[in-house]
């Protein structure tokens, strides 16, 4: 079992709708919890990065949520546009030795 | 600049030949690994090398190698590869290692074994 559980797998929407993605995640000791977005065939590219202490991030319209008790996180982004159509991968790293294990990510197609 | 550069960006190769990929940084980051990546699938790490010397191989077998010949490059030396070979191939890179270092993706490396 993946210690890193994203939902839903996929997710499509209107353009200019607001959408949620989820991260449940066992991984321990937990160090931190990052969203990247990747666009296909790309690279990712970081989207928020929050540590034990923190329990929400924002950039721009994406907005990330982290409950460590629960072991809980999710990427809200608000009025979508085209080019949001991309995986979101969440990824958790290690306290010890900040080694990451990535979940498996929601491709999500933003329709016009 | 907070670029990962990789090249080629596409690679088609047989089964016999020899082929290398390159990963270039400038931001002075200690740390880079190469990771590969199947279709729909969250990547996988292969290797991670830290000021410039291997210190995670993550079972990969010997038809990958790779090499560090200074702190702003790595490559990923490639011989007698399978079909199940073909995938992205990312290089990242980071600060560091041990704390929570953002990590910096190239564009990747499609390859394709036939």
């Amino acid at each position: 079992k993946n210690q890193v559980e994203q939902s839903p797998q996929s997710l499509i929407i209107l353009e200019g709708k607001n959408c949620t993605l989820q991260c449940n995640y066992t991984v321990s000791p937990f160090s931190n919890l990052r969203w990247y977005k990747q666009d296909t065939g790309r690279g990712p590219v970081s989207l928020t990065i929050m540590t034990f202490s923190e329990n929400t991030k924002s950039n721009g319209r994406y907005t990330a949520t982290l409950d460590a008790d629960t072991k809980q996180s999710s990427l809200h982004i608000t009025a979508s546009q085209l080019s949001d159509s991309a995986s979101y991968i969440c990824v958790v790293s290690l306290y010890n030795n900040n080694d990451m294990r990535f979940g498996a990510g929601t491709r999500l197609t933003v329709k016009p | 600049d907070t670029e990962v550069t990789q090249t080629p960006k596409h690679l088609v190769m047989g089964m016999t030949n020899k082929k290398s990929l390159k990963c270039e940084q400038h931001m002075g980051h200690r740390a880079m690994y190469w990771y590969k990546q199947k279709a729909k699938k969250p990547p996988e790490l292969m290797f991670v090398y830290s000021y410039e010397k291997l210190s995670i191989n993550e079972s990969v077998p010997s038809r990958f190698s790779p090499e560090c010949p200074n702190s702003s490059l790595l490559n990923l030396h490639l011989h007698a590869l399978q079909p199940e070979d073909s995938a992205l191939y990312l290089c990242a890179s980071s600060q560091g290692r041990t704390l929570p270092y953002e990590q910096y993706f190239g564009p990747g490396t499609r390859l394709t074994v036939t």
